[in-house]
């Protein structure tokens, strides 16, 4: 079965400096790998997913297959970033998104 | 486009009571499911749907009940409620299981006394 682990609860880090926050699956295929970001009390929404390469809010993710990973960074936080963040892992066909148990990023002004 | 739409917003339940969480969307998506966001526990799948008329279990489903009548609609039943279903539910949608991602609603606060 798939599993998705997000070994942070909580991550704080002072506005400036980068951030990471850690992602594993457990998938031996090619799974489809997301990032999606809660504000405080709003509805969860897509950040950013592997297949499109692509960078928001200058946050990426890199998957690395050999460690199984899609770690998130960003080099410089912002206060804003301070949410709720989930790593989701898609395997394939008509099975559901796997959610990891998320990671509270707290950026300290 | 409205998006993914759940009501209501807030609610609070006796042990026993019954009632059925609303989700509608307006994008013709085929996929639609339910999850509940507990502290620590992240989002974990209650039900979902590939299409109308087919719907299959999650990692957590005992206690709710769900149909897909229609593509738009996919309506929550808590069967007899109980304190440990006391949650957040979001419901999500997509084009197929995952390939832009799901679309999710505003979520319903559930209480349960």
């Amino acid at each position: 079965a798939q599993r998705v682990t997000q070994p942070e609860k909580l991550l704080s880090v002072f506005k400036g400096a980068p951030v990471e926050l850690k992602c594993n699956y457990s998938y031996s295929g090619s799974p489809e790998l997301f990032w999606y970001v809660q504000y405080s009390r709003q509805r969860l929404q897509l950040l950013l997913r592997h297949i499109s390469r692509e960078s928001i809010k200058g946050f990426t993710a890199d998957l690395n297959k050999g460690e199984t990973s899609f770690h998130l960074k960003k080099p410089f936080a912002q206060e804003e970033d301070s949410a709720m963040y989930y790593c989701a892992s898609w395997a394939s066909g008509n099975t559901p998104l796997v959610f990891g148990k998320g990671t509270r990023l707290s950026v300290i002004a | 486009n409205a998006g993914v739409t759940q009501t209501p917003k807030f609610q609070v339940l006796k042990t026993g009571q019954s009632m059925t969480l609303q989700c509608a969307q307006d994008m013709n998506h085929e996929y639609m499911s339910w999850y509940r966001q507990d502290p620590g526990m992240g989002l974990r799948l209650i039900h979902y749907s590939v299409g109308a008329g087919i719907t299959d279990q999650g990692e957590v489903p005992n206690g709710y009940n769900v149909s897909r009548s229609t593509t738009e609609d996919f309506p929550l039943r808590l069967l007899s409620a109980a304190p440990s279903q006391t949650s957040v539910y979001f419901c999500a949608s997509s084009y197929t299981a995952a390939d832009y991602g799901y679309t999710f609603g505003s979520g319903t606060r559930l209480t349960v006394v």
